[in-house]
């Protein structure tokens, strides 16, 4: 069965350091996508990045990076100097390729608040 | 290109009435799926759609629940006799195929007093 867990209910921080939200998933299949959205105060979702489970390369986009990890089935996501405008809950999800892409997973996320 | 719409953002009504929510997705997405919010935690599952044909609808919450997409664009979520358990965030996500990314609209928020 598919499982996502993110320990971390809540961190804060202050402005401009460096924070690592975990994440580590469970899968029986091969083939999977791993994600991450952020959802601000308002409510919407918002799509930060998608992963195949045979890339394993880390990827960096601006401030924010993911670290990809199959032997510890971890999918960590690490925001550098951070900024109040971070403030938000973030989630990181799991789709199963093998039956059809399967809906998404969900951890139940992790409130970052970022102090000025 | 716009991205997903859902209507109404916030709907506030009594313990025993209907509700409908409406969900248009980006044009040109294949896939439509609903999921549910509830404080605390993440977006959980109900059903989704390929084109007009809904292909699974077992997770949703109660026969109380029920979903269609009859053109296979826009989708409504409709409740029946609602209850205060049924107050959440209620978040429609579409994407191009079942490999891509889905993205989510604002979602609509109930109240079931």
């Amino acid at each position: 069965a598919q499982k996502v867990t993110q320990a971390q209910t809540e961190i804060s921080v202050v402005e401009k350091e460096d924070v690592t939200l975990d994440c580590v998933y469970e899968t029986r299949d091969t083939t999977y996508y791993l994600f991450w959205y952020k959802q601000p105060p308002s409510g919407e979702l918002v799509f930060l990045i998608r992963r195949n489970s045979f890339d394993e390369q880390n990827e960096i986009s601006g401030r924010y990076s993911w670290n990809f990890q199959k032997s510890t089935s971890s999918f960590n996501f690490t925001i550098t100097a951070s900024q109040v405008v971070d403030s938000a809950v973030y989630f990181c999800a799991l789709s199963e390729a093998g039956s059809g892409n399967t809906p998404l997973v969900f951890g139940k996320g992790t409130r970052l608040s970022v102090i000025a | 290109d716009t991205g997903v719409s859902q209507d109404p953002r916030h709907k506030i009504t009594k313990r025993g009435q209907n509700v409908t929510f409406r969900c248009d997705p980006i044009s040109e997405h294949n896939r439509l799926y609903w999921y549910r919010q509830t404080l605390g935690q993440g977006p959980e599952f109900l059903t989704y759609f390929q084109n007009e044909a809904q292909l699974e609808k077992s997770r949703l919450l109660s026969d109380r629940f029920s979903a269609e997409r009859p053109k296979g664009s826009f989708s409504t979520l409709e409740i029946q006799r609602t209850e205060q358990g049924d107050s959440a965030m209620y978040l429609c996500a579409s994407s191009l195929s079942p490999q891509e990314t889905q993205y989510f609209g604002p979602g609509t928020r109930l109240l079931v007093l």
